[in-house]
């Protein structure tokens, strides 16, 4: 079992519709980081954050250290929202262990 | 964005045959990773560096090695390429010096070991 786990593994939706994405870990951590991985490769860092909620835009990460759990949320989606979104948790070891990624498509 | 880029960004080799993957930043920033990533795997960190000369392995470093000898350059080898190493490898830089730094990446190189 991974330490950390992302559901859905694949999601499609329309566009405008809310979108959420899960990230749930097994051990206590210190952050969490939201990437997101464009269609073409690049990765780019969405988020950092260790407690309650971070908003840019049309995005919206929330974390509950206690529960061991995280959300991204994508308010109105658009089809240029279509990416692989990856988190990242980083242990009390300090180590930082990658999820397999939430493939996001959002048709017009 | 991040002045990072490498090179190759795509590669064919065999196996057997050394290959050098070089990441070349300027941001002057002193952190920099090398990670592959795998299908039904999460980005895995094979090494990494805190400073000119400063390496240290990550979870995935059997087979290959790294070298840092300007701030600017990261350049991850492996000495004898095995088909496991088909992969697309990711160097990614961060000014902080813990975990917790937000790391900016480059556009990847895509390795095929025949």
């Amino acid at each position: 079992k991974n330490e950390v786990e992302q559901s859905p593994q694949n999601l499609t939706a329309q566009e405008g519709e809310f979108i959420t994405i899960n990230c749930s870990y097994s051990v206590g951590i210190s952050a969490l980081h939201w990437l997101q991985q464009h269609p073409g490769g690049g990765i780019v860092s969405l988020f950092m954050l260790s407690s309650g909620k971070k908003k840019h835009g049309r995005l919206i990460a929330t974390i509950n250290i206690q529960e061991k759990h995280s959300s991204l949320h994508i308010t109105a989606s658009h089809p240029r929202d279509s990416a692989v979104y990856i988190c990242a948790a980083l242990m009390n070891t300090d180590k930082l262990i990658f999820g397999t990624g939430t493939r996001l498509q959002v048709f017009p | 964005d991040a002045g990072i880029t490498q090179s190759p960004r795509h590669k064919v080799t065999e196996t057997g045959t050394p290959v050098t993957l070089r990441c070349h930043q300027t941001e002057n920033h002193r952190y920099m990773y090398w990670y592959r990533q795998d299908p039904g795997h999460g980005l895995r960190l094979i090494h990494y560096s805190y400073g000119v000369k400063d390496t240290d392995k990550g979870e995935v470093s059997d087979g290959y090695s790294v070298s840092r000898s300007k701030t600017e350059d990261f350049l991850l080898t492996l000495e004898s390429a095995t088909s496991s190493q088909t992969s697309v490898y990711f160097c990614a830089i961060s000014a902080g010096g813990t975990w917790g730094e937000t790391q900016y990446f480059g556009p990847g190189t895509r390795l095929l070991v025949l």
